[in-house]
């Protein structure tokens, strides 16, 4: 059975200072990685896929990297409109699981 | 290009009452998936349908939820009887490849 945890459940940043949100994950047969943002009362917005150890993708002030047991979420020099929960799913054979995000708060 | 429509956004209903959701995906994608998302959890996979056929429904509490895609474009999920733990926001997704998109749910309250 695919699993994924996330952590830190919650997370509590001023802005411009940096973190590291992380997916830890167990498949079978990895179809992906996926970020994906939600903002409240919204549906997830879809952010990076990785398909192997070593990758990396960036957008904005957001780069996701991804070894064989986990994926990292960097987030540098946050915004309060970086505010938001973030979802880590893995695509196995079948569909995809996720985790129960992390809610990120960046305060101006 | 559009996104992901849902109907409607938001249902109160009480318990052993029957409700209906609709979901219009993007134009193209042959891949439909029904998520249920509790408050403070990921989105849990209910169903995909690739076209008509239904690919994955292990998940899906047959005993009081259907659905079905007709032609292959819009869907409907529906629960009867619902309970009190089906309260939950209910997300349609498509795709074409690996990446889905999600619309923006249904919050469904059960009382």
């Amino acid at each position: 059975e695919d699993q994924v945890t996330q952590s830190p459940e919650a997370l509590r940043l001023q802005e411009g200072e940096s973190s590291s949100l992380n997916c830890s994950y167990t498949v079978s047969g990895l179809r992906g990685l996926f970020w994906y943002r939600q903002d409240p009362g919204k549906g997830p917005e879809f952010l990076f896929t990785l398909y192997s150890a070593g990758e990396e993708k960036e957008k904005e002030r957001l780069k996701a990297t991804l070894t064989k047991k986990e994926s990292f979420l960097h987030i540098t020099a946050p915004k309060p409109e970086d505010s938001a929960t973030y979802l880590c799913a893995v695509g196995g054979y079948s569909t995809l699981t996720f985790g129960k995000g992390t809610m990120l708060l960046v305060s101006p | 290009e559009a996104g992901v429509a849902q109907s409607p956004r938001y249902k109160i209903i009480e318990k052993r009452q029957s409700v209906a959701f609709w979901c219009n995906p993007i134009s193209g994608h042959a891949t439909l998936y029904w998520y249920q998302q509790i408050l403070g959890q990921g989105p849990k996979l209910l169903i995909q349908f690739q076209n008509n056929g239904v690919v994955d429904d292990s998940q899906l509490p047959k005993d009081r939820f259907s659905a079905e895609r007709l032609k292959g474009v819009d869907s409907t999920l529906k629960i009867q009887p619902a309970k009190l733990e089906d309260s939950a926001v209910y997300l349609c997704a498509s795709s074409t490849g690996n990446e889905q998109y999600f619309g923006p749910g249904t919050r469904l309250t059960v009382t």
